[in-house]
């Protein structure tokens, strides 16, 4: 079984470009989350979606950062625009269903220059 | 609300010692535990968890951790360290009811000495 697929795994912007990670979960997974990830810290939630409805945002962003999840399959996690403080690991997950275990992709480590 | 504290960014042992990562949370209701473990240029792994039923918990590559209410600890031990364990170890605490978002530890890296 396949497990949750990211991409890039790597991207390297100036700032005040815009920058988009793509995330894949794993088939039949109906919550999926974005997690920010700063050098020596642990994963912090950004976003968790529950099929297609984003029904966590509250650590979001909102004046730079969007999401969204059609079809409540793959998600993007866009920036517009970046900023060096942005420069971090973003990790996607995924679960059957909130409440159960989480399956995380490898990430996507974006560097603000 | 829940936090963790993960006590020593660093830790390091010598190749088959005991290996005890240390973690303390916090939590307005019933916890769910975790540990997870982070390879270089790797997503997280799920190493084991604790949710209601037995405070001893195994895991896999011979881990185990014991929640211990009274203290709110959840250390993380295996009782002989082998070079592959060298890795980033995150300790996160959820609620055991409704949402299941992860609070997770800022990490402590393992280092096995040969």
């Amino acid at each position: 079984e396949a497990g949750v697929v990211q991409s890039p795994r790597y991207k390297i912007i100036e700032k005040k470009q815009p920058v988009a990670f793509w995330c894949n979960p794993i088939s039949g997974h109906n919550t999926l989350y974005w997690y920010l990830q700063n050098l020596g810290q642990g994963p912090e939630l950004l976003i968790r979606y529950e099929n297609e409805e984003a029904v966590d945002d509250s650590q979001l962003p909102k004046d730079r950062f969007s999401a969204e999840r059609l079809k409540g399959v793959d998600s993007t996690l866009k920036i517009q625009p970046a900023e060096l403080g942005d420069s971090a690991v973003y990790l996607c997950a995924s679960s059957l269903d909130a409440g159960d275990e989480q399956f995380f992709g490898p990430g996507t480590r974006l560097t603000v220059l | 609300a829940q936090s963790v504290t993960q006590l020593g960014s660093h830790v390091s042992v010598s190749e088959g010692a005991l290996v005890l990562l240390r973690c303390n949370y916090s939590s307005s209701v019933p916890p769910y535990l975790f540990w997870y473990v982070q390879y270089p240029n790797q997503g997280l792994q799920l190493l084991l968890k604790y949710t209601t039923g037995a405070t001893l918990v195994k895991g896999i590559n011979g881990f185990e951790a014991e929640f211990k209410k009274s203290e709110t600890s959840f250390h993380l031990t295996k009782p002989s360290a082998h070079m592959s364990d060298a890795a980033e170890y995150f300790c996160a605490v959820s609620g055991a009811t409704g949402a299941n978002n992860l609070f997770f530890g800022t990490g402590t890296r393992l280092t096995v000495i040969p």
